[in-house]
């Protein structure tokens, strides 16, 4: 399968915890990367593989994987982690890169 | 640091060839443990994974089926910096194009609009 499924949308009360979903055959063999967004900007790593942040990368970023399903969780989420939320992975036959359709996060 | 810096005219003509280029610092586009990537971005594809290209003892290059035919990636070690290359393009090619790299698209570019318009 080539398809990374996101909710468009989330919110979260500030300081709270929030989970962001991602959804694919693809991810029963491959890990997802998160990657986040800003307006005008271009997309950030923010964690990758099993469960790894990049340098810089505050550690209330974490990622988790089960099944078909990778999850992005913020715990404490910020004002500043407002943003628009990618995942990506490998297509299951492994020959192409492939990205979920995103979703927004709203941090109330 | 790695960094990524894009460049190429922000417009194109229909029918004609869409050319950027990325140039890199703080590694080599000859690396063995990299790949080099073009991603674009529009409302209506969201982001869409192009292809890569990337030297293990020799160049492989890979494309996304979307673009498989009208696309081709080079590299260029004596600049240190690659290629996107996307012809016959039409206005639903307009978008903004990234450069990123491999591992897990660490590290992008800025990012160039380019408007597919005569």
């Amino acid at each position: 399968s080539s398809e990374l499924t996101q909710d468009p949308a989330v919110s979260v009360a500030l300081g709270q915890t929030v989970r962001i979903t991602c959804q694919g055959d693809s991810l029963r063999s491959y890990y997802a990367n998160w990657y986040q967004q800003k307006p005008g900007q271009a997309p950030v790593l923010v964690t990758y593989g099993k469960n790894n942040r990049p340098s810089g990368i505050p550690d209330r970023f974490s990622g988790s994987s089960s099944g078909n399903t990778a999850s992005l969780t913020i715990t404490g989420a910020q004002a500043e982690d407002e943003a628009d939320y990618y995942c990506n992975s490998r297509d299951s036959s492994d020959n192409y890169v492939i990205f979920g359709g995103g979703t927004k996060l709203t941090v109330l | 640091q790695v960094q990524l810096q894009q460049s190429g005219p922000g417009l194109v003509k229909p029918s004609q060839t869409l050319s950027l280029t990325c140039a890199i610092s703080g590694d080599s586009v000859s690396s063995n443990r990299a790949a080099w990537n073009w991603i674009r971005q529009s409302p209506s594809r969201g982001l869409e994974w192009l292809g890569r290209t990337y030297y293990r003892s020799k160049w492989y290059n890979e494309y996304a089926e979307s673009v498989k035919g009208r696309v081709t990636m080079k590299s260029d070690t004596s600049k240190n910096h690659f290629s996107l290359q996307l012809n016959s393009v039409t206005p639903e090619d307009t978008a903004i194009y990234y450069c990123a790299r491999d591992p897990n698209l660490d590290y992008w570019g800025q990012g160039t609009l380019v408007t597919v318009s005569s």
